[in-house]
């Protein structure tokens, strides 16, 4: 199989707090995992495509600085909300991908939202 | 950039009744099209995909066609059933850019099946 979790499903923060949010492939290597965001009955847009030990391409308009993303290992990358404002909350969703294929498997995604 | 269009955004239709998404894209160069099914709060699902040497790919009840000259693609669900409510997207990848492997995705159909 090809599992991605993801971690939280839901968080409630403060403004001007940092948030970090989990993405793991369970059962296979990933070099390349990507981070969307989904805003209600809208299409998900690419924030930035992580690749393992490098740094992360962010698509044109999305902070770095702001959305901090990290690929440690192949089996795990995290996004950082950092000062988080009420504009932030949204559904964030990864997905994994293997090396030698095109698909790729979302995770569950995590509800943020800033208050 | 690659650029997905999908049409339409809402469609309902009889239960037993066929079911058309159409989506175009921009870059000549895309050579994966998978389409994805989302239900409320959940992840994006992968029913279906077509790489660009297939001009046609068929699931039980779902096919998918390519047309690569007129860089459209279509989704063709048969005897839908109320369970295939859902919102599906449709989505192309992006060869051209060096390592990335991200996909552009359309805008979202939300199909309801009457019962």
């Amino acid at each position: 199989g090809a599992v991605v979790s993801q971690h939280p499903s839901r968080v409630i923060c403060k403004s001007g707090t940092s948030v970090k949010i989990e993405c793991r492939s369970l059962d296979f290597q990933a070099t390349t995992m990507f981070w969307y965001r989904q805003f209600p009955k809208k299409s998900l847009m690419l924030m930035a495509t992580s690749n393992e030990g490098s740094k992360a391409t962010y698509e044109q308009g999305v902070e770095k600085d702001k959305f901090l993303i990290n690929h440690a290992s192949l089996t795990l990358s995290t996004l950082t909300v950092t000062s988080a404002h009420p504009e932030d909350s949204s559904f964030y969703i990864c997905s994994a991908a293997r090396d030698t294929s095109y698909e790729q498997y979302f995770g569950p995604g995590t509800r943020l939202t800033v208050t | 950039g690659e650029n997905v269009e999908q049409h339409p955004s809402t469609l309902s239709v009889q239960e037993g009744d066929s079911a058309v998404i159409k989506c175009t894209y921009s870059d000549s160069a895309s050579n994966y099209f998978p389409w994805y099914k989302q239900e409320l709060g959940k992840r994006p699902q992968l029913i279906i995909d077509i790489r660009s040497n297939v001009g046609e790919k068929k699931d039980q009840r779902i096919a998918v066609t390519l047309n690569k000259t007129a860089k459209h693609f279509s989704l063709h669900i048969t005897e839908t059933q109320p369970e295939d409510s859902a919102v599906y997207f449709c989505a192309a990848n992006s060869p051209r850019d060096t390592g990335r492997r991200a996909l552009t995705f359309g805008s979202g159909t939300r199909l309801q099946v009457q019962p």
